[in-house]
């Protein structure tokens, strides 16, 4: 079956600091992969994808690799702000796009 | 552009009632999809529209919950016979067509069932 298992948080970082956020996934055929992110108080936004092996999805300083061979797509961004204070979840769309296998969501707060 | 709206964005019930919630798509998004995050949990799925019939319903958890896209566009979930458990925070989506194409998601509603 399909699913994606996510770094547990809550993750607290000070500013500036680099960010690596875990996922791994569990899919059949070829998945496209997804980070959406959830601000206080907000619904949930697409940050990036990636919908093959290799391709990197990027936005706003943030960055993750599609890798088949390690079945991963960590999220990665150098230097935090505290705007980015949120939470993270990975998510996949299988072969059929009836519907996305979430992560669990991992907590992110930046510190001044 | 609109995006994807939802109402109401909370909901106060008592177990035992009923209650729907609505979905407003994109304009022009054929696939709808209606998730349910619990605290503290990613989003999972619960029924997916094309057009209007219900192409994977795979998702609801019993037969106390129901959806409907009659016209193609706006959607309502209906949960009968609310259980504390029902408790949730609803998302609704929506994608051009769903082929793997990117989901844009609904604020949400915030259900309590007391």
């Amino acid at each position: 079956g399909n699913s994606v298992t996510q770094m547990e948080g809550p993750v607290t970082l000070s500013e500036e600091a680099f960010l690596t956020i875990n996922c791994t996934y569990t899919a059949t055929g070829y998945p496209s992969l997804f980070w959406y992110v959830q601000y206080p108080g907000e619904g949930l936004q697409l940050l990036l994808k990636a919908t093959k092996a290799d391709d990197k999805g990027s936005n706003k300083g943030f960055e993750a690799t599609y890798r088949k061979e390690t079945t991963s797509f960590h999220l990665e961004k150098g230097s935090v702000q505290v705007s980015d204070s949120a939470v993270y979840f990975c998510a996949l769309s299988d072969n059929t796009g009836n519907q996305f296998y979430f992560g669990t969501g991992t907590s992110l707060t930046v510190i001044p | 552009g609109a995006g994807v709206s939802q109402t109401p964005s909370n909901k106060v019930t008592e177990k035992g009632k009923y209650v729907e919630l609505r979905c407003d798509p994109i304009s022009g998004h054929t696939a709808l999809y209606w998730y349910r995050q619990s605290l503290g949990q990613g989003p999972e799925f619960l029924i997916y529209f094309q057009g209007t019939g219900a192409a994977d319903d795979s998702g609801l958890p019993n037969d106390r919950f129901f959806a409907v896209r009659p016209e193609g566009s706006v959607s309502t979930l209906k949960i009968q016979r609310t259980e504390r458990g029902d408790s949730a925070v609803y998302l609704c989506a929506s994608s051009l067509n769903p082929d793997q194409e990117t989901q844009y998601f609904g604020p949400g509603t915030r259900l309590l069932v007391l």
